[in-house]
């Protein structure tokens, strides 16, 4: 069964930076790629970062280009964002998914984990 | 980005009724488009890509069609369990926008 469990979500304040973390397992994580989604507090889902399974390629919104930045470590399984430049819109939920954005198939973003909260207040 | 944009953003309705949700896209996004499920509390769950490919273990109620600029996700009986936001996504081109959403709620 393939788990994403995200972490390192919290308070902090305007400016300032957070790293996330999201764990995977039950299934080969090398050969995917990873992405992070968020949703602000009740609204609509913002694709923000995908980065291919060997890291090599990223994609990021126009939202977080230059702040934010995805890698993974493969021998840990292991994605990451590390967000900077934090600023009071970028509170949200933040849920990392395997993705399947190319090719033909293009299934979107799934499974998704159950995501972690990102406060950015004074 | 190519926008998308659902309706109706709200609706209400009945166990065991069908019901339709359109998304619509600011240009051509060919069959690249995904419907998801989100309850209260939870992560969205993908429930068609392609348009109208059900992913595996969605139940057969749930049905996707269109091309190009208009797509629709149809509920063919409602089961309790199906009251959930429902979003759409196009994964055409950079951005892969979602939609605004689209709340089923039981009447």
């Amino acid at each position: 069964e393939v788990q994403l469990l995200e972490s390192g979500g919290g308070l902090v304040q305007p400016g300032g930076s957070l790293r996330l973390s999201c764990a995977a397992s039950g299934f080969t994580f090398s050969i995917y790629a990873m992405s992070w989604v968020r949703q602000a507090p009740g609204t609509g889902l913002e694709l923000l970062s995908v980065v291919s399974g060997s890291g090599v390629s990223t994609y990021y919104a126009e939202s977080v280009k230059g702040r934010f930045t995805i890698s993974r470590d493969n021998s840990k399984n292991t994605l990451y964002l590390q967000m900077n430049s934090l600023r009071a819109d970028d509170t949200a939920l933040y849920y990392c998914a395997k993705a399947d954005l190319g090719g033909t198939t293009r299934k979107g973003v799934d499974p998704w984990g159950q995501g972690t909260l990102v406060t950015v207040s004074s | 980005d190519i926008q998308l944009t659902q309706s109706p953003s709200f609706l209400s309705a009945s166990v065991g009724d069908r019901v339709t949700i359109t998304c619509r896209a600011s240009q051509g996004i060919s069959s690249y488009l995904a419907w998801y499920q989100q309850k209260p509390g939870k992560a969205p769950k993908l429930l068609i890509f392609g348009a109208s490919i059900l992913q595996s273990g969605v139940p057969s109620r749930f049905s996707g069609s269109g091309s190009g600029t208009e797509f629709t996700l149809t509920i063919s009986s409602l089961q309790p369990e199906d009251f959930a936001t429902y979003y759409c996504q196009q994964l055409n081109s950079n951005g892969y926008t979602f939609g605004q959403g689209s709340k089923l709620e039981i009447k």
